[in-house]
């Protein structure tokens, strides 16, 4: 059964910090993908990651493939309170594609000013 | 990007009655659509998956007379929740993808059974 362990569930720090969430799993995965969702809304994509050991930069943050594509980890910079969220990963469930997507428990941030 | 509209994104209703909502694709054709259920704090749990013109595939432990779903159209899925009780309470999401291309997601439905 393909698992994706998010760690830490829940984050509270101060603006400016710096933070990694992380995201495991025992199963190789074709693609990654990291989404925010703010409350009282869907899931928004933030980056889809493919390649093992690939990173990838969106403004301050910078996520990275495990080089065995069973990994990823996003990494924020100097966080503001806008980017408090709930920061989920996903990926392919299962080898075909159906489209369907396995979730982490996702990673509750919140950045305080 | 691509939009999937949720409706209604709020609904109340009481124990034992039945309630739909509908999932649309704006601007491509969903071949495929998708449902989840979030609770709280929680993460993504996949319900079902739907072709258009073709019965939904439930997920194991997802009850299929309890939460039926239509896809008559390439642009409109729907879930409608049969005599809801307090426990169906949830966020519910769906999402969309044209063939084999990117998933787009709703803004949720947000529903209470009182």
């Amino acid at each position: 059964t393909q698992l994706l362990e998010q760690s830490p569930q829940f984050l509270s720090i101060q603006e400016g910090e710096n933070l990694t969430v992380y995201c495991n799993s025992s199963s190789v995965f074709s693609s990654l993908q990291w989404y925010r969702q703010e409350p009282g809304e869907g899931p928004v994509l933030l980056v889809t990651v493919v390649t093992g050991g690939e990173v990838k930069k969106l403004k301050r943050l910078t996520f990275q493939f495990g080089d065995a594509r069973k990994d990823s980890s996003l990494h924020i910079t100097a966080a503001q309170p806008g980017d408090t969220g709930l920061y989920l990963c996903a990926g392919p469930a299962g080898s075909s594609n159906t489209g369907k997507l396995i979730f982490g428990q996702g990673t509750t941030l919140q950045v305080k000013p | 990007g691509a939009v999937v509209s949720q409706h209604p994104s709020r609904v109340i209703c009481k124990s034992g009655t039945s309630v739909k909502i509908e999932c649309r694709s704006l601007d491509f054709q969903a071949t495929t659509m998708f449902w989840y259920r979030q609770f709280p704090k929680q993460s993504l749990m996949l319900m079902a998956t739907s072709n258009e013109g073709s019965k939904a595939t439930y997920e194991q432990g997802v009850e299929k007379d309890k939460f039926l779903i239509n896809h008559a159209s390439l642009t409109l899925s729907t879930l409608t929740v049969t005599s809801a009780h307090p426990e169906d309470s949830s966020f519910y999401i769906c999402s969309a993808r044209e063939d084999r291309r990117e998933q787009y997601f709703g803004p949720g439905t947000r529903l209470t059974v009182t």
